[in-house]
């Protein structure tokens, strides 16, 4: 079965610290992972997507196929950093041309 | 235009109206999508439309009837909802399936009394 992982529903850290958002999935082809982020009152967009290999806002990810992992991180976590985190996965060989959804991490970095 | 728009905002509807939702994007992309957050949830797919066919109704209701009339705008339909159907409705679309990048538009927050 296709499916995404997020085990925290909520992340609260301090400005300045590191932050790591996890995600696990399973996939029974070649999976497509992205992470896409919710601002408060702001439409939902893509953040950053494994073949890309970019570094958006100072976030980075790499996908682990031998751990089935896509975990979020950066260095130093900002307040405006502060939203909704949805892992996502999408694939050939696999699922059906849907994009599946985490449950989310809500990123909450306090001054 | 890089942004997919959606109207209207705000809708509240009665349980024996009919209403319709509408999005639209001007990106050249083939592939659309109408999904469901409920708050503080992810988005919950309901349809994918695909070269303007519909290619994936995840067992929604008929009360929702999507259309596409052509490659830019996609409608959702709305009949006889039930007040658990209140929830923010989102339409995205990508340039060919749901391995490229999404882009999704603001949403309309629908309240069914």
């Amino acid at each position: 079965a296709q499916r995404v992982t997020q085990p925290e529903k909520l992340l609260s850290v301090f400005k300045g610290a590191p932050v790591e958002l996890k995600c696990n999935y399973s996939y029974s082809g070649s999976p497509e992972l992205f992470w896409y982020v919710q601002y408060s009152r702001q439409r939902l967009q893509l953040l950053l997507r494994h073949i890309s290999r970019e570094s958006i806002k100072g976030f980075t990810a790499d996908l682990n196929k031998g751990e089935t992992s896509f975990h979020l991180k950066k260095p130093f976590a900002q307040e405006e950093d502060s939203a909704m985190y949805y892992c996502a996965l999408s694939g050939y060989g696999g699922a059906t041309n849907k994009l599946i959804f985490g449950t989310g991490t809500l990123l909450a970095v306090q001054p | 235009d890089t942004e997919v728009t959606q109207t209207p905002k705000h809708l509240v509807m009665g349980m024996t109206n009919k209403k319709s939702l509408k999005c639209e994007q001007h990106m050249g992309h083939r592939a659309m999508y109408w999904y469901k957050q409920k708050a503080k949830k992810p988005p919950e797919l309901m349809f994918v439309y695909s070269y303007e066919k519909l290619s994936i109704n995840e067992s929604v209701p008929s009360r929702f009837s999507p259309e596409c009339p052509n490659s830019s705008l996609l409608n959702l339909h709305l009949h006889a909802l039930q007040p658990e159907d209140s929830a923010l409705y989102l339409c995205a679309s990508s340039p060919r399936d749901s391995t490229d990048t999404q882009y999704f538009g603001p949403g309309t927050r629908l309240t069914v009394l």
